[in-house]
């Protein structure tokens, strides 16, 4: 079975707080993907990766970087928090070619107060 | 204007009902995800669809390219279906990106 799993289901931060969230696959996926996900809006793409040290912007980086040291292993960093980034983080991983499933972590819900 | 919209949006309906949500696109793919979330958030992969028809269970999902839609059903509704289910589109090859439709929530009354 593959197994994307995430640093920690629930998180509480102060504004202006540095904040790390882990994301780690066990399928040898070249693709991992950070979402962020909030009511009416649907998932959001905030960063992919497609390779060790590659990395790609999607449709809303603002405020975020990452990080791929390692195939398995995909990072989400907020610089510096802001209440508007309260969300539900979402990490997903898939092989490549193209036509494979995507898999997803089990989220992490962040609350930035 | 979105790519792809979902309706409805909302459903509701008895144990036993059986359930279509649809999914349309504006633009061209080379596949459809439909994809569930359970409350508490984790994101399970129903199906990928690139033509034709798929079965899974009770779960089926179907896609006609040229109309840009795609459908999925479930037959003989369970509590247990109560979710919210979200079609994603890979936009073509090349394109390691899925675009997402806002999902549509299910609750299915025993």
């Amino acid at each position: 079975d593959v197994k994307v799993t995430q640093s920690s289901r629930y998180l509480v931060k102060r504004t202006g707080e540095k904040v790390f969230l882990e994301c780690v696959q066990d399928m040898d996926h070249e693709n991992m993907f950070w979402y962020r996900q909030d009511p009416g809006l649907g998932l959001r793409l905030i960063y992919f990766s497609y390779d060790v040290k590659m990395k790609e912007k999607g449709d809303i980086p603002e405020g975020y970087s990452v990080s791929r040291e390692k195939k398995e292993r995909f990072s989400l960093i907020l610089e510096s928090a802001s209440t508007n980034q309260t969300s539900m983080y979402l990490c997903a991983s898939r092989a490549r070619p193209i036509l494979y499933e995507q898999y997803f972590g089990p989220g992490t819900r962040l609350t930035v107060t | 204007k979105n790519e792809v919209e979902q309706s409805p949006q909302n459903l509701t309906a008895q144990e036993g009902e059986f359930i279509t949500i649809n999914c349309s696109y504006s633009v061209g793919i080379s596949a459809l995800h439909w994809l569930q979330q359970h409350p508490g958030g984790g994101i399970v992969s129903l199906f990928m669809l690139s033509s034709g028809k798929k079965k899974h269970g009770r779960l089926i999902a179907t896609i006609n390219i040229q109309e840009k839609h795609s459908s999925l059903h479930i037959t003989a509704s369970h509590p247990r279906d109560s979710a919210v289910y979200i079609c994603a589109l890979h936009l073509g090859f090349g394109n390691e990106k899925l675009t997402f439709g806002t999902g549509t929530r299910l609750t299915i009354i025993p």
